[in-house]
């Protein structure tokens, strides 16, 4: 089962900023937080990880509490092709390392 | 980045019938995974594709249904077996660190309808 779990759908006006939650409250101390993201019609695609630190890269931030029980994906200025299911996982890693998808959140970019 | 082709990209197939689905990733990857995304759902992970050896099937799939091959570490063939109107869905396979990526990357999927 996955361990996460995330708003069924959000909106966001385009050019704000998307947060996107996710708690993960069950997570362990060696299990990584990754996002996804399923644009219609396409395999998922990466976006960001991370342990415990917040993270950045050219598409979007990672936030992490320090209890490591949530999340917060930023998508820092969102366009209509941010339209998208956002899929946050815990990624097991290691012998068993397999990732889990759970409903995801389905997010609307409003012009 | 590493690329993962599909194929075929889609397929209508008679109830009864079995399809294979061949998955060739563009560098050498550990591990190999098929996912089924039935319409409107999220994706569901089928097995794990074991070089050499037999697939790592999650709880509900099983390989009569679903057999699996990985003959090396770029190369992954998918089966649906007698299929049913309800084996309708999206095939997706994926690979772990393809070209040194983080995390999986995924092909652009399979779309299977049964009639």
């Amino acid at each position: 089962d996955a361990k996460t779990t995330q708003p069924t759908s959000m909106d966001c006006a385009e050019g704000r900023a998307a947060n996107l939650p996710c708690n993960h409250s069950t997570i362990s101390g060696n299990e990584y937080v990754y996002w996804y993201r399923q644009i219609h019609s396409q395999g998922p695609q990466y976006i960001i990880h991370g342990l415990k630190n917040n993270e950045t890269n050219e598409m979007a931030s990672l936030i992490i509490t320090e209890d490591r029980k949530s999340s917060t994906l930023i998508l820092p200025h969102a366009t209509l092709r941010d339209t998208a299911v956002y899929y946050c996982i815990v990624r097991v890693g290691g012998r068993d390392d397999k990732i889990i998808f759970g409903k995801g959140t389905r997010l609307h970019i409003l012009p | 980045s590493a690329v993962i082709s599909q194929k075929p990209s889609r397929d209508i197939c008679q109830r009864g019938t079995s399809l294979t689905i061949q998955c060739q990733v563009d560098s050498q990857v550990t591990m190999m995974f098929w996912y089924r995304q039935q319409p409107g759902q999220s994706l569901t992970l089928i097995a794990t594709a074991n070089q050499g050896s037999e697939a790592t099937y999650e709880s509900g799939f099983v390989i009569d249904k679903f057999p699996i091959s990985r003959p090396n570490l770029t190369f992954s063939t998918l089966t649906v077996s007698n299929m049913s109107p309800e084996d309708s869905s999206i095939y997706l396979c994926s690979a772990a660190g393809a070209g040194g990526a983080y995390g999986y990357t995924f092909g652009s999927g399979t779309r299977l309808t049964v009639v």
